[in-house]
């Protein structure tokens, strides 16, 4: 079986600051990751992706997240957060082995100016 | 590159109405998806089509749920009768077979009163 936990319900941070948004997962095999963004009555919007390779991934809108094994994590992060990146964020995985994408609870992230 | 069309966008019905929802995924992409999203919580896998086959319903309440895909590129949710509990996002979503990234429409809202 496979798994999402996104341990904040919420994320406050104000513009210019850092941006962090957890992610842990449980898989039985090699995982495959993403987040997503949907902003208020929209639907979600791929970011970014790790499949393979290198554990740092780059995506839109100057969002990285960070692949961590050992920790079984994927947390996203900004350096600089903007007011326009308030939004829901979703952390998903699949297993390599598997179709099924499971997606976690969702973190509400509110950067004020 | 046109995204994945959804239609209506919302709807609000009387609880045992029936509703139909209209998905047609981006050119190409072979893998269609219908996830239920209720507030508070992350989408969560309905059915998934191959083409025009059914790959997963495992999680389609199949006594009130259906769901169609022709001729392999539109597809068809349908509920009937309609309860409370089904008030929520429905969101279709398409991939190219055995691909990595799944992208998600704008959702159709479900307000069922």
């Amino acid at each position: 079986a496979q798994s999402v936990a996104q341990p904040e319900d919420q994320v406050n941070v104000a513009e210019g600051n850092p941006l962090t948004v957890k992610c842990t997962y449980s898989v039985s095999g090699n995982p495959y990751l993403f987040w997503y963004v949907q902003y208020p009555n929209r639907g979600l919007q791929f970011l970014l992706k790790y499949i393979t390779g290198d554990n740092l991934v780059k995506g839109s809108y100057g969002f990285e997240a960070e692949f961590n094994k050992s920790q079984t994590s994927f947390h996203l992060k900004k350096p600089s957060a903007l007011v326009s990146d308030s939004a829901l964020y979703f952390c998903a995985v699949r297993d390599e082995g598997d179709y099924k994408l499971s997606f976690g609870a969702g973190t509400t992230v509110t950067v004020r100016a | 590159e046109a995204g994945v069309a959804q239609s209506p966008r919302y709807k609000i019905i009387e609880k045992r109405q029936s509703v139909a929802f209209w998905c047609n995924p981006i050119s190409g992409h072979a893998t269609l998806y219908w996830y239920q999203q209720i507030l508070g919580q992350g989408p969560k896998l309905l059915i998934q089509f191959q083409n025009n086959g059914v790959v997963d319903d495992s999680q389609l309440p199949k006594d009130r749920f259906s769901a169609e895909r022709l001729k392999g590129v539109d597809s068809t949710l349908k509920i009937q009768p309609a309860k409370l509990e089904d008030s929520a996002v429905y969101l279709c979503a398409s991939s190219f077979p055995g691909g990595n990234t799944i992208y998600f429409g704008e959702g159709s809202w479900l307000t069922v009163v």
